[in-house]
């Protein structure tokens, strides 16, 4: 049983380029939610998507957005990249209803901007 | 704005000893409560979760909740230097999908 993949795991890019971070979810798992995590704090939630559509959103710029697929795997993008914006990247997953309490991660993808 | 609040640490326990790791939450609507685990350069896997008031006990595992203290606690007895890690404390409110997570505390078991 896969549970959740990210990809890439580490990438460097330089300020103000673009960068697509893709995700799928654990089997049976229907809901996608990508965190922040910088580094010494805990993961700060961006947005969550089910059934393709945005369900929830974080704190956080326009210049992040995602998009969820019919196979319920996502993407989150991040426009003009800020030093900032260097952090872990979380995906995690959870099961629709009850169940979806609990979410699960990705082992995540690094991301430096210089 | 809904807050959880874990002391940064790091907590310095030697093994075999019990490592009493705990966390505070602002929301009293909250009803759902996890604890992950996140070795550095990791990300953070699923240890416990606790909904009803009282213990939950799994393995060296115990958490502890007080819906009326706002409050939420891990035992990990019989520690481990294998069990160095943060430990991250997150929050779900009534209604909400989303958790909300603490700082973290970082555990460090000596031998």
């Amino acid at each position: 049983d896969a549970g959740v993949t990210q990809s890439p795991t580490h990438l460097i890019k330089t300020r103000g380029q673009q960068v697509t971070l893709r995700c799928s979810p654990k089997s049976g798992h229907d809901t996608v939610s990508w965190y922040q995590q910088a580094l010494g704090q805990g993961p700060q939630f961006i947005f969550q998507y089910y059934e393709e559509e945005e369900r929830q959103r974080g704190n956080f710029p326009d210049r992040f957005s995602g998009h969820q697929f019919p196979n319920y795997s996502s993407e989150l993008n991040v426009n003009a990249l800020l030093l900032g914006d260097s952090a872990l990247y979380l995906c995690a997953s959870s099961p629709s209803g009850v169940a979806g309490n609990t979410i699960y991660f990705g082992e995540g993808s690094w991301l430096t901007v210089v | 704005q809904k807050e959880v609040e874990q002391n940064s640490g790091p907590l310095s326990v030697p093994e075999g000893a019990i490592a009493s790791l705990n966390c505070t939450y602002s929301d009293r609507g909250s009803q759902s409560f996890f604890w992950y685990r996140q070795y550095s350069g990791k990300s953070p896997e699923l240890i416990m979760s606790i909904y009803s008031n009282g213990d939950k006990e799994d393995g060296r595992f115990t958490a502890q909740l007080n819906k009326a203290s706002q409050y939420v606690s891990l035992l990990i007895r019989d520690s481990q230097p294998s069990d160095s890690a943060t430990y991250l404390c997150a929050v779900r409110a009534g209604g909400s999908y989303i958790p909300t997570f603490g700082r973290g505390t970082s555990l460090i078991v000596h031998p």
